[in-house]
């Protein structure tokens, strides 16, 4: 039981490029949930999937986009890279009201 | 506007005392609310929660307090341990299952 699992961890990219960063749960949570913590910001929400088959904008979902592929996965693609999305992204799922995070990917935008 | 405050960037603390960190909130909708701790290069794990209708849940170590009145929750870790080093996050839910988190409070225990 591998909980909530983030690929890659770790990512550099040119401004203007474009990547999907993966997540994927074991623990059957209908809602999954993607963030982005910049420092002194706490962790903002930008994209949720409340179940499969429906996503829904958070707090700041410009400049991103998601999929929730099936009820285990859901992906964060940004289209074209800005060095203002420089930060660490992470995925989290949940049953009910406690949500469970993944160990996050670190992304740098140059 | 940030609706989760936590007003102390840090904390720190001797080992075997008690901490307290403290989260403010001004949406009056917000209902349930949940304490998470982070390692550095780690996600945020799961700690404690408590809703609206109580005013303290307890789990070990750690005390969770909620005063609606002053829209105010704090924990309590007694005793410390340097193992408890780590940013502590505190959130709040409303309608739905989004959570707002507060900006985070560095607790450093000092053996």
């Amino acid at each position: 039981n591998a909980g909530v699992t983030q690929t890659p961890k770790f990512q550099v990219l040119k401004t203007g490029q474009s990547m999907t960063l993966q997540c994927a749960q074991d623990m059957n949570h209908n809602s999954m949930y993607w963030y982005r913590q910049d420092p002194g910001m706490g962790l903002r929400l930008i994209y949720y999937s409340a179940s499969e088959g429906t996503t829904d904008k958070g707090e700041v979902p410009n400049g991103y986009n998601v999929s929730r592929l099936n009820k285990r996965e859901f992906s964060l693609r940004l289209e074209s890279a800005a060095p203002s999305q420089t930060s660490v992204y992470f995925c989290a799922s949940s049953p009910r009201e406690t949500q469970y995070f993944g160990p996050g990917t670190r992304l740098l935008v140059l | 506007d940030q609706q989760v405050k936590q007003n102390s960037p840090s904390l720190s603390v001797q080992e075997g005392r008690i901490s307290i960190l403290n989260c403010d909130y001004t949406n009056s909708m917000f209902d349930y609310f949940l304490w998470y701790k982070k390692y550095p290069a780690e996600g945020p794990t799961f700690l404690i929660s408590i809703s609206s209708i109580k005013d303290k849940n307890e789990d070990g170590r750690f005390t969770v307090f909620l005063n609606k009145s002053a829209k105010h929750l704090s924990l309590h870790i007694v005793p410390s341990q340097p193992g408890d080093s780590a940013v502590y996050f505190c959130a709040a839910m409303g309608s739905g299952s989004r959570l707002t988190f507060g900006e985070g409070t560095q607790l450093t225990v000092n053996p």
